[in-house]
């Protein structure tokens, strides 16, 4: 079946830096992608629709400067967390639907920012 | 405002018993309607979903669902729990455009004893 992963499945970083995360679809063509935040013992709350070929479409109350997203091609989508800080600490979890019922989800990037 | 609801953040049950979490959802019209299940350091897996036609649906390792639009329910259950059952379980629904968007519900952690 379609897949989704996610690079990296975790990282580290000091406080101020920027780290990048990837999703890509591996089989199918998404020109929709979804972004999620999890914190620990808590739900998926969607942050962003990543659109190819347009700009990225946030929930509200995120900030889309420090949450950016580019959605390269018909693959890939990256959020880049830009000068993250240890409130940023969350698990990050992509999504992609091949049709508007099937919705493909990546294993996530636990991101740790000291 | 859309949601949905996940009444039980715990649920623990003894191995073989049957088993029943609930959903609630608040949408203008009846959506379609997800639930996922999340392993310790998987990704979400779905379970099962509905669209429309038959109110009871079977979904992956034993699970069905019964979608009760007086109640503005999405059930899920299983006959006889196993111990590899235990995870995290989101209930999910979205809109019948061409969103793709899912708002989740808080989830409910299903613990199974011995």
């Amino acid at each position: 079946g379609a897949v989704v992963s996610q690079h990296p499945s975790w990282v580290i970083c000091k406080s101020g830096t920027s780290v990048k995360i990837e999703c890509r679809s591996l089989d199918f063509q998404a020109t929709t992608m979804f972004w999620y935040r999890q914190f620990p013992k808590q739900s998926l709350m969607l942050m962003a629709t990543s659109n190819e070929g347009s700009k990225a479409t946030y929930e509200q109350g995120v900030e889309k400067d420090k949450f950016l997203i580019n959605h390269a091609s018909l693959t890939l989508s990256t959020l880049t967390v830009t000068s993250a800080h240890p409130e940023d600490s969350s698990f990050y979890i992509c999504s992609a639907p091949e049709r508007v019922e099937t919705q493909y989800f990546g294993p996530g990037t636990r991101l740790l920012v000291l | 405002a859309q949601s949905v609801t996940q009444p039980d953040i715990h649920i623990t049950v003894s191995e073989g018993a049957s088993l029943e979490l609930r959903c609630n959802y608040s949408y203008g019209a009846t959506p379609y309607l997800f639930w996922y299940v999340q392993s310790p350091g998987q990704g979400l897996q779905l379970l099962l979903k509905y669209f429309s036609g038959d109110t009871l649906v079977q979904g992956i390792k034993g699970f069905e669902a019964e979608f009760k639009r007086s109640q503005s329910s999405f059930n899920l259950r299983k006959p006889s729990v196993h111990w590899s059952d235990a995870a995290e379980y989101f209930c999910a629904a979205s809109l019948m455009d061409s969103s793709y968007k899912l708002i989740f519900g808080s989830g409910t952690r299903l613990l199974v004893r011995p």
